[in-house]
């Protein structure tokens, strides 16, 4: 089975833009979560979705939004960024019902720079 | 919230040498996993437990999961410079996964 995959792979950004990340999970897998990987906070969960529906949220600010469509695909938006944005976006898929406490498989990310 | 403590932080070895990584939580957990992420890559699943006092081991390395599942050791046996890379553990509660922050290993050759 093919992997998870994020694209893009790089994105430079300035403030104030607006952004979206693709991430296609393993096939059969329904659940998909979002995190965000900085040297400083490590990894943190941005929220997961489960059949097009958002399971569960982090601690994020609104900014951070997301979605999931019929074929398990999911998208997420980051509005108005910030500097602080600037991170490493992992994606994880999960292939059991329990989602975000499962093993996830994690995609290779994507590195967003905020300039 | 929850939260999931990991020490330490960096841990420097010589190769042939044996590492250790622990991590304690807030809270009870439902089970605990363990991920490695190398250099310039992306974690990868290694193991889950989720039984008290649950001991498993691959090859070199030996987790283990608490008796009140609120902490967990990854011990490496030996190290090799193929086992560089941060070493995640994440606890499960409440259908949701929290990282601790990772130790970071290197092996010098």
């Amino acid at each position: 089975k093919a992997g998870v995959t994020q694209t893009p792979r790089y994105l430079i950004k300035t403030r104030g833009q607006q952004v979206t990340l693709s991430c296609s999970p393993i096939s059969g897998h329904r659940s998909v979560s979002w995190y965000q990987q900085t040297p400083g906070q490590g990894l943190q969960f941005l929220f997961e979705y489960f059949s097009e529906t958002q399971r569960n949220k982090g601690n994020f600010p609104g900014r951070f939004s997301g979605r999931q469509f019929s074929n398990s695909r999911s998208e997420m938006n980051v509005s108005t960024l910030e500097l602080g944005d600037s991170a490493l976006y992992l994606c994880a898929s999960s292939p059991r019902e329990r989602g975000s406490a499962d093993t996830q498989y994690f995609g290779p990310g994507t590195r967003l720079t905020v300039l | 919230g929850q939260q999931v403590m990991q020490i330490p932080q960096y841990q420097h070895v010589q190769e042939g040498e044996d590492f250790t990584t622990y991590c304690n939580s807030s809270t009870t957990l439902s089970n605990i996993q363990w991920y490695k992420q190398r250099p310039g890559g992306h974690p990868v699943f290694l193991i889950q437990l989720v039984k008290s006092g649950e001991v498993k081991k691959q090859k070199r390395l030996t987790f283990q999961f608490g008796e009140a599942k609120k902490n967990s050791s990854l011990h490496i046996t030996a190290t090799q410079t193929t086992d560089v890379g941060t070493y995640f553990c994440a606890g499960g509660s409440n259908y949701k996964l929290t990282f601790g922050k990772g130790t970071l290993l290197t092996v010098n050759p």
